[in-house]
């Protein structure tokens, strides 16, 4: 089974700046399947990335991700501010679907 | 427009059952996996079912085998959890999420959840 480890656990940042927000996998993640997601309060998540640097259907250009094997990034260029809010990662290479427990995104 | 609907949910005593559902519409159900994701009270998200297109592929969470049953219809485009013995701990916002895949790959819907609360 595999688990996920986000960091940091709180990440505060103003508008206009460079988020960068980790995620390190206890073994290997099959062909790179992970995703990221965003969850805003009183909201179900939304897909951002998937296959890890694949952007979905209508996400902004100022998010990206990279990494491979274990340990994956997620990089918001340019902070807006509805980019507030928790995101998480999840493999979905194999059985269980794990998600990390969560990096929230608050403006400092 | 895709759309979820997820039903089902209230309050419930410890060691009972609950049934939820959910209504799919807005693209063809039978071509994709679904999921039950769950998310405790100020906590993160919990992947707790999965199934395939055409129930052929079927997992659970370890904190869940056993009392949990996931299925679907196809023909009435719906998803189903079948809950039994719940516990506290199984008191969660229940969402239905639709893969963008047939079966491993991301979630690329997902409804507004249905609330369960486990308590006497």
């Amino acid at each position: 089974e595999i688990v996920l480890t986000q960091s940091p656990g709180t990440l505060s940042l103003s508008p206009g700046e460079r988020a960068t927000l980790s995620c390190r996998a206890s073994q290997s993640v099959s062909s790179s399947y992970l995703a990221w997601y965003q969850q805003k309060p009183g909201q179900a998540p939304r897909l951002l990335i998937y296959g890890a640097s694949s952007r979905a259907t209508g996400i902004p250009d100022r998010f990206s991700g990279s990494g491979s094997g274990t340990d994956f990034t997620l990089t918001i260029s340019r902070l807006e501010p509805e980019d507030f809010a928790v995101y998480y990662c999840q493999q979905y290479g194999s059985s269980p679907r794990a998600f990390g427990q969560g990096t929230k995104l608050e403006i400092k | 427009e895709v759309q979820l609907v997820e039903s089902g949910g209230g309050l419930v005593q410890p060691g009972r059952s609950l049934r939820l559902s959910c209504a799919a519409s807005g693209f063809t159900f039978d071509d994709y996996a679904m999921h039950w994701v769950r998310q405790a009270p100020g906590k993160g998200l919990e992947w707790v079912s999965g199934i395939s297109w055409n129930s052929g592929s079927i997992g659970y969470a370890d904190s869940v085998k056993g009392r949990f049953t996931i299925s679907r219809d196809n023909a009435k485009n719906s998803l189903y959890l079948q809950m039994n013995s719940l516990r506290a701990e199984d008191t969660a916002l229940y969402y239905c999420a639709k893969e963008l895949g047939s079966y491993g790959s991301p979630f690329d819907y997902w409804g507004q959840g249905t609330l369960v609360t486990v308590s006497s």
